[in-house]
Parts: structure tokens; C-alpha cells; sequence
């Protein structure tokens, strides 16, 4: 079966440090997006990509950068992390074509910046 | 600028119908989604309205009005498991999809 996941699925590290987050999905879609959700915010759009080799800045990019190789990856990478960018960090991904409303999300990333 | 809004909790008893409100304020709005999440977990689909109407899959259905720029999503016979979080998002011109900030749902017995 398609799935998305996410690794790793906990991550502590120290304020400073690059940090990059994977996400994977076999469903061949060509959209994928990178979410936070923190308490009271809802889930906000990090960056997000239509296809190889395109990324586009999302409502909260700043310390953050994407880039997509291949269809199946589109790794989150934190530049120099802040206690600020703790959160919960989930992965989507939806067709390229018609559904684009209908996102599958991974897991989530919990990352804890120290 | 894009928001949208949606009460942040509800409470219900099992066996109840309960619905949860969303109005948003967009450009180029293409539909409202709705979806679940439980307990931190990933969230899933539930409905999309693109027109303005009603939408039913099973317990739960969906509504829209473009000229109130206002959905709501109504769930039937509650269930225990039915206690979670719900988002409304609209899709925005450039195909992203816009989330409020959550209701939190509690069905209690």
C-alpha cells in the first residue's frame, strides 16, 4: 500500500545545529507540503513543492529550506535550529492533477530544540 | 490577508449530532476541506465542498455558502471514538490548502 512516513519520529537537539527532517511517500504524488502545528496555531504551511526541482516559501519559511530531487523525498532542513522551531513538523503530499484538497499527511516529526 | 475561524471547543454527549462552524475570508477561494486528527496523530480527510450544498458520507456530512463564506461540518450519532480534533481549510488559488486553528471535539457517555 502508498504510505508517506516521516523520520525520525522524536528528535532533541541543541539550539545552533542544522537539523534536517525526512519525508518519503510512495503514492507518486507530485505535490508535497511542509506543515508545524503548534497549541493554538493550527497547522501552518512551511514550503511546499509541485514537482521536482520546484519549492515555494509557506506562510512561516523563515529558518527553513526544502529541496526536492526525485518525486518521492522532500527533506525539511532547519539551518540553524531555535528554541522557537520546537514543534510538531508533519509531511503531505496530494496529486498533482484534480484532488489537490485531499492531502495524506505522514506521522509527524516531534523535535525538541534545546 | 486569509483566516479563517471555527470555535476552538465542543462538547457532546454520545448518540448527539453535533456540528462545528467555519467562516473564512480568502482570495480566490476554491472549496473548503474538513479534517480529522487524533490525539496529535496525522491528520486525515473527511469532506471537500467545492459548490455550495451539502455533502454526506455516512455519519458525517458537510456543508457550504459561498455568499456567507461559511461551512460547517455536522457529525451524527456520536461515537466515544469520535472525540478529536477537526480543522476546516480552504484551498487557496495556488492549490495550498489554508487550515483554522482546530476544534477540539469531546464526546462524552
Amino acid at each position: 500500500d502508498a504510505e508517506i512516513t516521516q523520520s525520525p519520529r522524536h528528535k532533541i537537539t541543541e539550539t545552533g545545529r542544522q537539523v534536517t527532517l525526512a519525508c518519503h511517500q510512495t503514492w507518486n504524488h507530485n505535490n508535497m507540503f511542509w506543515y508545524r502545528q503548534d497549541l493554538g496555531h493550527g497547522l501552518r504551511l512551511i514550503h511546499y513543492s509541485y514537482g521536482v526541482q520546484d519549492t515555494n516559501k509557506g506562510e512561516v519559511s523563515d529558518g527553513y529550506s526544502v529541496s526536492r530531487s526525485n518525486t518521492e523525498d522532500l527533506p525539511l532542513t532547519l539551518e540553524s535550529a531555535a528554541s522557537s522551531q520546537t514543534s510538531v513538523y508533519f509531511c503531505a503530499s496530494s496529486e498533482g492533477t484534480g484532488r489537490w484538497e485531499t492531502q495524506y499527511f505522514g506521522p509527524g516529526t516531534r523535535l525538541l530544540v534545546l | 490577508g486569509q483566516s479563517l475561524e471555527q470555535p476552538s471547543e465542543v462538547t457532546a454527549v454520545e448518540g448527539a449530532i453535533v456540528q462545528i462552524n467555519c467562516t473564512y475570508q480568502t482570495s480566490g477561494f476554491y472549496g473548503l476541506s474538513w479534517y480529522q486528527q487524533h490525539d496529535g496523530g496525522a491528520p486525515t480527510f473527511l469532506s471537500y465542498n467545492a459548490l455550495d450544498g451539502l455533502e454526506e458520507t455516512g455519519r458525517f456530512s458537510s456543508f457550504l455558502s459561498r455568499s456567507d463564506s461559511y461551512g460547517y461540518l455536522l457529525l451524527q450519532e456520536l461515537q466515544m471514538k469520535d472525540s478529536a480534533s477537526y480543522f476546516c481549510a480552504v484551498r487557496d488559488r495556488g492549490g495550498k490548502l489554508i487550515f483554522g486553528q482546530g476544534t477540539e471535539l469531546s464526546v462524552k457517555p
